[in-house]
């Protein structure tokens, strides 16, 4: 069965504090691996496709990052606007378009 | 850019009522999909369509129902609304299985609450 567990649950950061977000998956064959923001109250904001492990995509403040088993989503010196819940998901080979959610880590910026 | 639409962003109902949840995206994505979201638990699929008239069920279809009558729009029926519907629905699409950047794109949520 495909997987996807994410950690922390909860990170709390000081502006430009750098950190890393963790999303494990195990998946019969990847596809690709979705990187969403999502804030409160609304639905999932797209940030990054990565299809195969070496992969790298950055986009502002934000570098994700893949290998076979895990994908990182870094945070260069983040700022309090970049706090929300940042979603990880896989989508398998052999899935249709079926994408499995990880749980999320809920990100907070403090000034 | 994308847009999903849904057509309300908070719903109470009573148990026992039917309950009409519309989707409407205006890229022309072939794909349309339904989620629910509660704490916890992530995003779960109750269903997805990948063509007018066509629906297919996902990870917890039990108690749901869905329509696709134009491409556009994609209904997600609650059939007789319970407690334990209570929760956030997510509407989603995307373009073609065979592209590659098959990114799912959603919509703002509707958070409904059954009584």
């Amino acid at each position: 069965e495909d997987q996807v567990t994410q950690s922390p649950e909860a990170l709390r950061l000081q502006e430009g504090e750098s950190s890393s977000l963790n999303c494990s998956y195990t998946v019969s064959g990847l596809r690709g691996l979705f990187w969403y923001r999502q804030d409160p109250g609304k639905g999932p904001e797209f940030l990054f496709t990565l299809y195969s492990a070496g992969e790298e995509k950055e986009k502002e403040r934000l570098k994700a990052t893949l290998t076979k088993k895990e994908s990182f989503l870094h945070i260069t010196a983040p700022k309090p606007e970049d706090s929300a819940t940042y979603l990880c998901a896989v989508q398998a080979l052999s899935g249709f378009q079926k994408l499995v959610f990880g749980t999320g880590t809920r990100l907070l910026v403090s000034p | 850019d994308v847009k999903v639409t849904q057509s309300s962003r908070y719903l109470v109902k009573r148990t026992g009522e039917k309950v009409f949840l519309e989707c409407v995206q205006d890229m022309d994505h072939e794909n349309m999909f339904w989620y629910r979201q509660d704490p916890g638990l992530g995003l779960r699929l109750i269903y997805f369509s990948y063509d007018v008239k066509m629906k297919e069920k996902g990870d917890i279809p039990e108690g749901y129902s869905v329509s696709r009558e134009k491409k556009e729009r994609f209904s997600l029926i609650l059939e007789s609304a319970s407690t334990n519907q209570t929760s956030m629905y997510l509407c989603a699409s995307s373009p073609p299985d065979w592209d590659r950047d098959n990114e799912q794109y959603f919509g703002p949520g509707t958070r409904l609450t059954v009584t």
